[in-house]
C-alpha cells in the first residue's frame, strides 16, 4: 500500500457542488499538508495541520476547508465548487520540514 | 520577488549528457533544500535534501548549495530518459507555513 493515498484520483463536479477529498497516512507523521498545483504556478499551500488539533491555513485557503479526523486522516472540502478550482490537488506528510515532505499520487479535479 | 525562482523548461538533452537544473532563492534564512522529481500524472518525490551549503551526492546525482549566492543546483551524470520528468526544487528556513516549491524545471532527456 502506498505512505500516502488520495481518494478520489480524478473527480468531475458541477460549479456549486461540494466536494471532499480525502487522504490517509501510512507514515506515522502528525504533519500533513494539502497542496494544489497549476501549470505555470507551480505548488501552492492550501492548509496544514501538525497535529490533530491544529490546523493552519496557507497560501490560498479560501474557498477551502479542511478536517483532521485522526493522525492518519486529513480531509480538504470545496464548499461550493467552482471552476477555477479545477487543479490538481496533492496531500502530503512529513515528519518534520526539514526531512522532506512524502507526497500522495493526486487528485485532478474538474469543475464544469 | 518570488521567494524560489526557477526556468520552467523545457530543458531538452541527449541521453548520456549531464544535466544541470537550477534555482535561486531570495530569504537567505533558508537552511534546507531539497530537490522532488515529478512524473507525469505523480506525485512529487523527494530526490534528495542537503542542509546548508555544500554538496551532497547519491549515485548519478549530486546537489549543490551556495548560500552566498543563494543558488541550489542538481546535477544529474549520465542522463537516462527515465530521468525525463519535471524536477522541483523546495527551500525551508524554519518558518509556521513549511516548504516553499520552485514552479519546476520540465526535463526531456532524448534517446
Amino acid at each position: 500500500d502506498a505512505d500516502v493515498t488520495q481518494t478520489p484520483r480524478n473527480r468531475i463536479t458541477k460549479t456549486g457542488k461540494r466536494i471532499m477529498l480525502e487522504c490517509s497516512q501510512t507514515k506515522g507523521h502528525d504533519r500533513m499538508y494539502w497542496y494544489r498545483q497549476d501549470p505555470g504556478l507551480g505548488l501552492r499551500l492550501i492548509y496544514y495541520s501538525f497535529d490533530v488539533k491544529d490546523i493552519n491555513k496557507g497560501e490560498i485557503s479560501d474557498g477551502y476547508s479542511v478536517s483532521r479526523q485522526a493522525q492518519a486522516k486529513f480531509s480538504l472540502s470545496l464548499e461550493s465548487a467552482i471552476p477555477n478550482q479545477t487543479a490538481l490537488y496533492f496531500c502530503a506528510t512529513s515528519e518534520l520540514e526539514s526531512t522532506g515532505y512524502t507526497f500522495g499520487s493526486g487528485t485532478r479535479l474538474t469543475v464544469v | 520577488q518570488k521567494e524560489v525562482e526557477q526556468d520552467p523548461g523545457p530543458l531538452s538533452v541527449p541521453e548520456g549528457a549531464i544535466v544541470s537544473l537550477n534555482c535561486t532563492y531570495s530569504n537567505s534564512a533558508f537552511q534546507y533544500f531539497m530537490w522532488y522529481r515529478q512524473y507525469s500524472r505523480k506525485g512529487p518525490e523527494l530526490l534528495m535534501y542537503t542542509y546548508s551549503s555544500g554538496n551532497k551526492e547519491d549515485g548519478r546525482f549530486t546537489a549543490q548549495v551556495d548560500k552566498s549566492s543563494k543558488y541550489i543546483s542538481l546535477f544529474i551524470r549520465d542522463s537516462q530518459p527515465s530521468d525525463s520528468a519535471t524536477y522541483l526544487c523546495a527551500v525551508e528556513g524554519g518558518g509556521a507555513d513549511g516548504l516553499t516549491f520552485g514552479k519546476g524545471t520540465h526535463l526531456i532527456i532524448q534517446p
